[in-house]
């Protein structure tokens, strides 16, 4: 079944944080985003597997609570380039993926 | 590290024609999969072959949809006869042991027009 992704879109000015979620109706084995760019491949941005681990990679870091079966995004004060949408992926386990319809988020400056 | 190489890049073709779509995954990536992806959504999963053997085809429309790894390399899609709502991007993924573990590595796609 597919992920439910909130906010469907989000604005921001430069240097602003922002948060997106992801909800899942079945136990997770794993949680991986991407960040899509009009017209381009998603780019892979970190996978979280089931534990309870977070995990960063520059500004943007990522969090999942299995108990509550969702996971959630951070950006911390956004930059132009973080403009695109924010997908994420979850598997029930190793195999079989299903991603979410994304986020659409617009950083101005 | 070459990304995932895929071919064209956009495709207009006519109501009941067919198409052939091609992907090259990254060296050393045992699982290849193709998705979907329709304007405003995520992708979704049509195939997923490990080295060159199917593991899971059960989204593929098979009466108009084919799709082989010869060899456990690279891969091609073929739709055949096109319908209007297969207009969507065609992405090929591969990942070094399976997306649900390690993520997956998109190329950059084939964006089908069916008119």
């Amino acid at each position: 079944q597919q992920p439910v992704q909130s906010p469907q879109a989000v604005i921001l000015r430069e240097g602003e944080d922002a948060v997106i979620n992801c909800s899942s109706s079945k136990a997770l084995y794993s949680v991986h985003w991407y960040r899509q760019k009009h017209g381009e491949a998603p780019v892979f941005l970190m996978i979280l597997l089931k534990g309870g681990e977070q995990k960063g990679h520059e500004k943007i870091s990522a969090s999942f609570n299995e108990k509550k079966q969702q996971s959630s995004l951070y950006l911390t004060a956004s930059q132009l380039s973080y403009s695109g949408t924010y997908f994420c992926g979850t598997n029930t386990n190793a195999g079989k993926s299903t991603f979410g319809d994304g986020t659409t988020l617009t950083v101005k400056p | 590290e070459a990304g995932v190489a895929q071919s064209p890049r956009y495709k207009i073709i006519e109501k009941r024609q067919s198409v052939a779509f091609w992907c090259n995954p990254i060296s050393g990536h045992a699982t290849l999969y193709w998705y979907q992806q329709i304007l405003g959504q995520g992708p979704k999963l049509l195939i997923q072959f490990q080295n060159n053997g199917v593991v899971d085809d059960s989204q593929l429309p098979k009466d108009r949809f084919s799709a082989e790894r010869l060899k456990g390399v690279d891969s091609t899609l073929k739709i055949q006869p096109a319908k209007l709502e297969d207009s969507a991007v065609y992405l090929c993924a591969s990942s070094f042991g399976t997306g649900g573990d390690y993520g997956y590595t998109f190329g950059s796609g084939t964006r089908l027009t069916v008119v």
